[in-house]
């Protein structure tokens, strides 16, 4: 079993939706980040967290860490936002840097 | 633009074979991640440097080495190259060490393809 789970693997959506995207570790945590990949292959980081809630622009994520669980929310979809979106996990008491990372939710937004 | 560069963009080689690829962090960032993206992997750790020395180590095979360099730029050494390294490979970096805490800048990675 994966140590971080990511759903759905894949996700189509119309312009303007509201759109969430899970992630669920097994691991105690130090951090979790987002990060998305655009069609090019570029990877952004779009949050670390390590509890609560933060928001910039139209994403927000959130963190449950008792429920060890992630959501990335997108409200008002727009087909720019079409790209790979990546959870990935610093393993509390791992080695700084060492990420284990989910196997990405593929999200198309269709005008 | 991450401010993190990579070269070079598309590498193409054959078994066997040893290929450096290289990474400039940006402007004032010590540390330096490597990971490995493959099609069956997915995103997967490889190594980290920072200031120039090595801070943590993921699954990086022997086959594999990195430095970091003074001026701060590192190289990834792939020897011995087989099929299944075919791959893409991202550099990123971050200011301190705490990459896991720190938000990390990715660069637009190298294409390896192994023929």
């Amino acid at each position: 079993k994966n140590e971080v789970e990511q759903s759905p693997q894949n996700l189509t959506a119309q312009e303007g939706e509201f759109i969430t995207i899970n992630c669920s570790y097994s691991v105690g945590i130090s951090a979790l980040h987002w990060l998305q990949q655009h069609p090019g292959g570029g990877i952004v980081s779009l949050f670390m967290l390590s509890s609560g809630k933060k928001k910039h622009g139209r994403l927000i994520a959130t963190i449950n860490i008792q429920e060890k669980h992630s959501s990335l929310h997108i409200t008002a979809s727009h087909p720019r936002d079409s790209a790979v979106y990546i959870c990935a996990v610093l393993n509390y008491g791992g080695s700084q840097g060492n990420l284990i990372f989910g196997k990405g939710t593929k999200l198309s937004v269709k005008p | 633009d991450s401010g993190v560069t990579q070269t070079p963009k598309h590498l193409i080689t054959a078994t066997g074979q040893r290929v450096t690829l290289r990474c400039s962090p940006r402007s004032g960032d010590l540390s330096v991640y490597w990971y490995q993206q493959s099609l069956d992997q997915g995103l997967q750790f490889l190594i980290q440097y920072y200031n120039g020395e090595e801070r943590a180590k993921g699954n990086i095979l022997e086959r594999f080495s990195a430095q970091q360099f003074p001026d701060l730029h590192s190289e990834l050494n792939l020897s011995s190259l087989e099929l299944g390294d075919s791959a893409l490979y991202f550099c990123a970096s971050s200011v301190g060490v705490a990459g896991g805490t720190d938000t990390q800048y990715f660069g637009p990675g190298t294409r390896l393809t192994v023929l």
